[in-house]
């Protein structure tokens, strides 16, 4: 069972270049979240998903899109990237609302 | 605006000491309380608390939640080298969302 899994694990960006991470769950979860966590800090929510379908704003959203098209995937975008959302990119799932999260192991992106 | 706190940042212990790692929180709408451990890579959860003053427990770990006084601990007893690792605190509030605090980070050494 692979629970959580995150591609690419590392990427490295120009300023004003795109990408898309790819977050992907074989649990059936419905809620997916998409988090990043900066040194010394603790995970940002961007944005998130109650179903599939269905995308939210969370508390640092800006410079970000997201697409759940998919149940089983939740897509984060990154239209021009700035050298300010170097960071480690964490995507989470859940079964039900305010159930714990499952993460997965990241994705390390530096834009320089 | 919500804030969850954590103290301290960081501590250095040696193998056998028990440690106490607080978290408090000022929030509306508060439901849960939720402690996860992270070591290299992905977070995991640890407890959820959503009563205040039942202790929940994990082998040397338990942690308990105090709604009066918005707080909670988590301590570790005898504590090992792998349980070295950033010690995070959230909580969820009716809105679905999770907020984490800044964790601390815990070393132990041999």
């Amino acid at each position: 069972n692979a629970g959580v899994t995150q591609t690419p694990k590392f990427r490295v960006l120009k300023t004003g270049q795109s990408m898309t991470l790819l977050c992907a769950q074989d649990m059936n979860h419905e809620y997916m979240y998409w988090y990043r966590q900066d040194p010394g800090m603790g995970l940002r929510l961007i944005h998130y998903s109650v179903g599939e379908g269905t995308t939210a704003k969370g508390e640092v959203p800006d410079g970000y899109n997201v697409s759940r098209l998919k149940k089983q995937n939740f897509l984060l975008g990154l239209e021009s990237a700035a050298p300010s959302q170097t960071s480690v990119y964490f995507c989470a799932s859940s079964p039900r609302l305010l159930s714990p999260l499952h993460f997965g192991n990241g994705t390390r992106l530096t834009v320089t | 605006e919500d804030k969850v706190v954590q103290s301290p940042l960081s501590l250095v212990v040696h193998e056998g000491d028990t440690v106490t790692l607080n978290c408090s929180y000022e929030v509306t709408n508060f439901r849960s309380l939720l402690w996860y451990k992270q070591e290299k890579k992905a977070p995991t959860f640890l407890f959820m608390l959503t009563s205040s003053g039942i202790e929940k427990k994990s082998g040397r770990l338990s942690s308990i939640l105090d709604k009066k006084e918005l707080s909670s601990i988590l301590n570790i007893t005898a504590t090992q080298t792998g349980d070295s690792a950033i010690y995070l605190c959230a909580f969820n509030t009716n809105a679905g969302k999770s907020t984490f605090g800044d964790g601390t980070t815990l070393t132990v050494k041999p």
